[in-house]
């Protein structure tokens, strides 16, 4: 079954520091997500893409965050600048056309900022 | 976006069938009710969606009456391994492309 990944699986960083989350969809699907969930909160959501652009974003998805589809497989999640309160769980998803409720999480990058 | 309220959470048996309730009074007419399934440490799962009456897959049951401001996730004879939380969504089908997770129910399957 076709699945979503994510590398690195933890990343561990200096405050201040850049950080590029990745993330490889399923193949055929065409709307993607990035998710983050603080220990012990909900999962919230902070970006869509579609069609090489951001469709939606949430307050959280400020200056510091950007997203980028660099080629036909992989999408990233850039923090330019971390902060302490950065660090959580962060989770791409993607969907394909017909279903649009039924979003295929990857397992997931601990992010870490020390 | 409709508002949904479930329980926090439950305990079960090994064996035993669960039903979570979830209730979103102000439900729109366009939105399908969505159950997603998240174990610890991992993504969110999507486990079944439906608009009104009862649906059925491989993993759970979707009961939805006639109002539509309830709806009941029925899982069958849980183990140890449905141990997850359970998160109920109204999402239009073809409205935002956001997931809006509540809290969730976190279910415990008890030996």
């Amino acid at each position: 079954e076709p699945e979503v990944t994510q590398t690195p699986s933890h990343q561990v960083t200096q405050m201040g520091q850049e950080v590029i989350l990745r993330c490889v969809p399923i193949s055929n699907h065409l709307y993607f997500y990035w998710y983050r969930q603080i220990l012990g909160q909900k999962v919230e959501f902070l970006v869509s893409f579609y069609n090489n652009e951001i469709s939606e974003k949430s307050e959280i998805f400020d200056d510091q965050f950007s997203v980028e589809r660099p080629d036909g497989s992989n999408f990233t999640l850039k923090i330019r600048s971390t902060k302490l309160e950065d660090s959580a769980m962060y989770f791409c998803a993607s969907r394909d056309s017909s279903s649009y409720n039924e979003q295929f999480f990857g397992p997931g990058t601990r992010l870490t900022v020390l | 976006l409709a508002k949904t309220t479930q329980p926090i959470s439950m305990d079960s048996y090994e064996g035993q069938e669960v039903n979570i309730t979830c209730s979103h009074n102000n439900i729109a007419t366009n939105d399908y009710i969505t159950w997603y399934q998240q174990f610890p440490s991992q993504g969110p799962r999507f486990i079944i969606q439906g608009y009104k009456t009862k649906v059925t897959n491989e993993v759970a049951s979707l009961f939805i009456p006639a109002d539509r401001k309830s709806s009941t996730l029925s899982l069958p004879r849980v183990s140890l391994s449905d141990t997850a939380v359970y998160y109920c969504l109204a999402l239009g089908e073809a409205g935002s492309y956001q997931l809006t997770f509540g809290k969730g129910t976190k279910l415990s399957v008890i030996p």
